[in-house]
């Protein structure tokens, strides 16, 4: 069956550290895959987008990684700040539309 | 610029009644789709449409009805509201149907079925 697994439901990591989270998908062919951020009580916000032809991908202080032989997006962010706490959501194309994890809530502690 | 826009916000129904959760774009985007939230599940793909006039199912269809009769909205119908209804639901855009383009989602409606 089609999974799409991010690492863990909760990160917690200190300021100024490096966040990485996991996607991982199975049984997907996925052209591209995405990344949102979601706070509590709002819509996903888009923030980077990776295709299959790309390894890396950097946004100021985000970086997506791809690779389509282990079935794999890992995103960074780097520098972290407690702002940066919030859901991540990665999202793939999944042939007819886009399929999404079930995310995993990043907290940055001061 | 509004973006998209969805109401209500909030709402609770009884068992078997039906409602409409509505959902407007301003972006003159073709594509617009409507998701379910929740916990522990991922955004689900409820329907989606390409243009005014075509509509598919997505992933979860059962008790939902959709009808895109312009460009700029994109309404969801419970028809008959079951517990396992109750959901966040997110109605997001984008410019065009598989281009990798980002999809720009509502604030979402929170339902709950009693």
């Amino acid at each position: 069956s089609q999974k799409i697994e991010q690492n863990s439901e909760a990160l917690n990591i200190q300021e100024g550290k490096t966040a990485t989270l996991t996607c991982n998908y199975t049984n997907y062919s996925p052209a591209y895959l995405q990344w949102y951020r979601q706070d509590p009580g709002r819509g996903p916000v888009f923030l980077l987008l990776i295709r299959e032809n790309e390894k890396e991908k950097r946004k100021e202080r985000l970086k997506v990684t791809f690779d389509t032989t282990l079935k794999q997006s890992l995103f960074h962010i780097t520098a972290s700040q407690p702002a940066d706490s919030a859901t991540y959501l990665c999202a793939l194309d999944g042939g007819n539309d886009m399929r999404f994890g079930a995310g995993t809530r990043l907290t940055v502690k001061p | 610029n509004a973006g998209v826009t969805q109401t209500p916000k909030f709402q609770v129904l009884k068992t078997g009644q039906s409602m409409t959760l509505q959902c407007a774009q301003d972006m003159n985007h073709e594509y617009m789709s409507w998701y379910r939230q929740d916990p522990g599940m991922g955004l689900r793909l409820i329907h989606y449409s390409v243009g005014a006039g075509i509509t598919d199912q997505g992933e979860v269809p059962n008790g939902y009805n959709v009808s895109r009769s312009t460009t700029e909205d994109f309404p969801l119908r419970l028809l008959s509201a079951a517990p396992s209804q109750t959901s966040v639901y997110f109605c997001a855009s984008s410019t065009e149907y598989r281009t990798a383009g980002e999809l720009f989602f509502g604030e979402g409606s929170r339902l709950t079925v009693l």
